[in-house]
């Protein structure tokens, strides 16, 4: 079984430029969420969905930040325009129940 | 004060020493988990704990509902266990996952 797919794995942007992040989750996880990691921090949510509805997005700055996920599989994060304050690992997981997998995270850098 | 504490927040030790984590939570939980981060992001899910005991190799996790703490043991322990060692945990009432801020674990040969 694929785990947690998330791409791409790292990215350069300079400031005020848009970026977006993709994330594929496990077949049949209803649940997905997108997390911020800034360095030697644990992740903090930014956004859950269930399906394809967002549940929870009440930490996600919505004046730059923006989700989707169309049809209740694959979402994508977006950031528009970036801040250097935005550099950090964005990680997505899914969950079906309790138990819960990570991807590897996309590795921001914002210069 | 955060919903989750781990403890220590940085631990070095000798390879083959005896590591303990510790993570004290103040919310009802369905279950907690504990998650290991090497450098370069990646998350793995070690265990999955709602109470009791699991073992997997050299690595322990207990929990202790009552006292809403739980503790991850790695015995001889060896430099690739070097890595963040995070604790989060489920609450009953919203379903939401609230990470402790890791501990980073440095094992020296």
């Amino acid at each position: 079984e694929a785990g947690v797919v998330q791409s791409p794995r790292y990215k350069i942007i300079e400031k005020k430029q848009p970026v977006a992040f993709w994330c594929n989750p496990i077949s049949g996880h209803n649940t997905l969420y997108w997390y911020r990691q800034n360095l030697g921090q644990g992740p903090e949510l930014l956004i859950r969905y269930e399906n394809e509805e967002a549940v929870d997005d009440s930490q996600l700055p919505k004046d730059r930040f923006s989700a989707e996920r169309l049809k209740g599989v694959d979402s994508t994060l977006k950031i528009q325009p970036a801040e250097l304050g935005d550099s950090a690992v964005y990680l997505c997981a899914s969950s079906l129940g309790p138990g819960y997998t990570f991807g590897s995270g996309t590795r921001l850098t914002v210069v | 004060k955060n919903e989750v504490e781990q403890s220590p927040q940085n631990l070095t030790a000798q390879e083959g020493e005896f590591i303990t984590i510790n993570c004290s939570y103040s919310v009802g939980i369905s279950a907690l988990h504990w998650l290991q981060q090497h450098p370069g992001g990646g998350i793995v899910s070690l265990f999955m704990l709602s109470s009791g005991k699991k073992k997997h190799g050299r690595l322990i996790a207990t929990i202790n509902i009552q006292e809403k703490h739980s503790s991850l043991h790695i015995t001889a322990s060896h430099p690739r266990d070097s890595a963040v060692y995070i604790c989060a945990v489920r609450g009953s009432r919203d379903d939401k996952i609230i990470f402790g801020k890791g501990t980073r674990l440095h094992i020296l040969p």
